[in-house]
């Protein structure tokens, strides 16, 4: 079964609005963390923003934050106000505290942004 | 800028051949991870060393091997290359194991095998 599931394979948005990707996850273990990493077309791997299983308050850095869901296990990322430069792959991503110390991946988002 | 370094950027060899891929942590961080990237398999878990020790492994062939040195520094050593290994191999590091700590990544290596 798949551990992180992000099931939109690509998002268009037009640059000043805001956008949510996706991100459901699947874990028993009550401590774990979930991050979201941005991929630009250049290859690099950004991290971008991390919640944790017991914050009580969503997560915000900048322009992004992170509408996080317990009981219905999702984790979507909002990126508000879009700019050009927000055009890349987003991935959602899951640590468990009983698997070590693993990033574990979803398939990613390609997000778009139109002028 | 990541911290995380990655050697060499690019690498192109023939199949059957031998690469290292060598990666340098950010400064205080004693993990280090390897992932693959391909376009089919999407970014898969390699290996996990902390402090010189292997930690985890995920889907590493048997082709492939990994250390971590005392400077913690790391190699990825790929061997009898085939087509099918050719993909974006990533570096990253963390303070500790603690499911809190982000990864941070390097550029990668893409390795094409030709």
């Amino acid at each position: 079964a798949q551990k992180i599931t992000q099931t939109q394979p690509g998002m268009f948005v037009q640059e000043k609005e805001a956008v949510t990707l996706d991100c459901t996850y699947d874990t028993s273990d009550p401590s774990y963390g979930l991050f979201w990493y941005k991929q630009p077309s250049s290859g690099e791997m950004i991290f971008l923003i991390y919640q944790g299983s017991y914050d009580q308050q969503n997560a915000t850095e900048g322009r992004y934050s992170l509408n996080f869901q317990k009981a219905r296990k999702s984790a979507n990322l909002v990126i508000s106000a879009s700019q050009l430069g927000d055009s890349a792959m987003y991935f959602c991503a899951m640590r468990e505290d009983n698997q070590g110390g693993k990033l574990i991946f979803g398939q990613g988002t390609e997000l778009s942004v139109k002028p | 800028d990541s911290g995380v370094t990655q050697t060499p950027k690019h690498l192109i060899t023939a199949t059957g051949q031998r690469v290292t891929l060598r990666c340098s942590p950010r400064s205080g961080d004693l993990s280090v991870y390897w992932y693959q990237q391909s376009l089919d398999q999407g970014l898969q878990f390699l290996i996990q060393y902390y402090n010189g020790e292997e930690r985890a492994k995920g889907n590493i062939l048997e082709r492939f091997s990994a250390q971590q040195f005392p400077d913690l520094h790391s190699e990825l050593n790929l061997s009898s290359l085939e087509l099918g290994d050719s993909a974006l191999y990533f570096c990253a590091s963390s303070r500790g194991n603690d499911y809190n700590s982000p990864l941070h990544f390097g550029n990668g290596t893409r390795l094409t095998v030709t």
